[in-house]
């Protein structure tokens, strides 16, 4: 089945220990994304990757960092998590289709920092 | 800039009545246009897109027409259905990096029985 997985789905951390949450898709996509959900906000991208070994920051990418060695997987880590960083986090990937870029994305981390 | 507005929500009917969520959108270039469906405690699901204007994208009863004029994709639905209730996001890709979505902040349908 094609799909994009995430590790953990829930998560309860406190102030400044690193936590590493994992991104892994199954369909041999390019291009790979992580979104940050807030009320209110929507999504916001954290950080994309257009390829192995090509990253870039988003709208919001203060407080992580990705890192892209192999096509599937595209983990976040945040070095030093803060309270401001409790969200709901989405891993997503993309490919071409009908005339356009379609993104598929996971099934959500939902991250507590106290 | 590339932004997506939405109407805000909550947005609460009656299982068989007539829904309409906005969304109108600024981009610089020639955007695609897609809806996304958020279902409690998962990701998101493509619901249904349009790529040029005039466009008409459809999907489980859902439909929305790229309206280039007016810069709007506005969500209908004839007849709302109780399993329906979900956080809707409108949503663009502009080229040449189509790959990178702006999202609306997206509306919450709840349908009463």
């Amino acid at each position: 089945e094609a799909q994009v997985t995430q590790n953990p789905r829930y998560l309860i951390t406190v102030t400044g220990k690193k936590l590493t949450v994992t991104c892994s898709q199954n369909m041999n996509h390019e291009y790979m994304s992580w979104y940050r959900q807030d009320p209110g906000l929507g999504l916001r991208q954290i950080y994309y990757s257009m390829n192995v070994e090509v990253t870039d920051k988003g709208d919001v990418p203060e407080g992580y960092k990705v890192s892209r060695k192999e096509k599937r997987n595209f983990p976040l880590i945040l070095e030093s998590p803060s309270p401001n960083q409790t969200s709901l986090y989405f891993c997503a990937s993309s490919s071409y289709r009908d005339r356009s870029y379609e993104q598929y994305f996971g099934p959500g981390t939902r991250l507590t920092v106290t | 800039g590339n932004s997506v507005t939405q109407m805000e929500g909550p947005v609460t009917l009656s299982e068989e009545a007539f829904l309409t969520i906005n969304c109108t959108y600024t981009a610089t270039g020639y955007p695609s246009l897609f809806w996304y469906v958020q279902y409690p405690g998962e990701g998101l699901q493509l619901l249904l897109k349009a790529t040029k204007a005039d466009d008409k994208g459809s999907n489980k009863g859902f439909e929305a027409t790229y309206r280039k004029e007016t810069t709007s994709f506005h969500l209908e639905k004839g007849s709302v259905q109780v399993s329906d209730s979900a956080v809707y996001f409108c949503a663009l890709s502009v080229p040449p990096y189509g790959q990178n979505f702006v999202f609306g902040p997206g509306t919450r349908l709840s349908v009463l029985p």
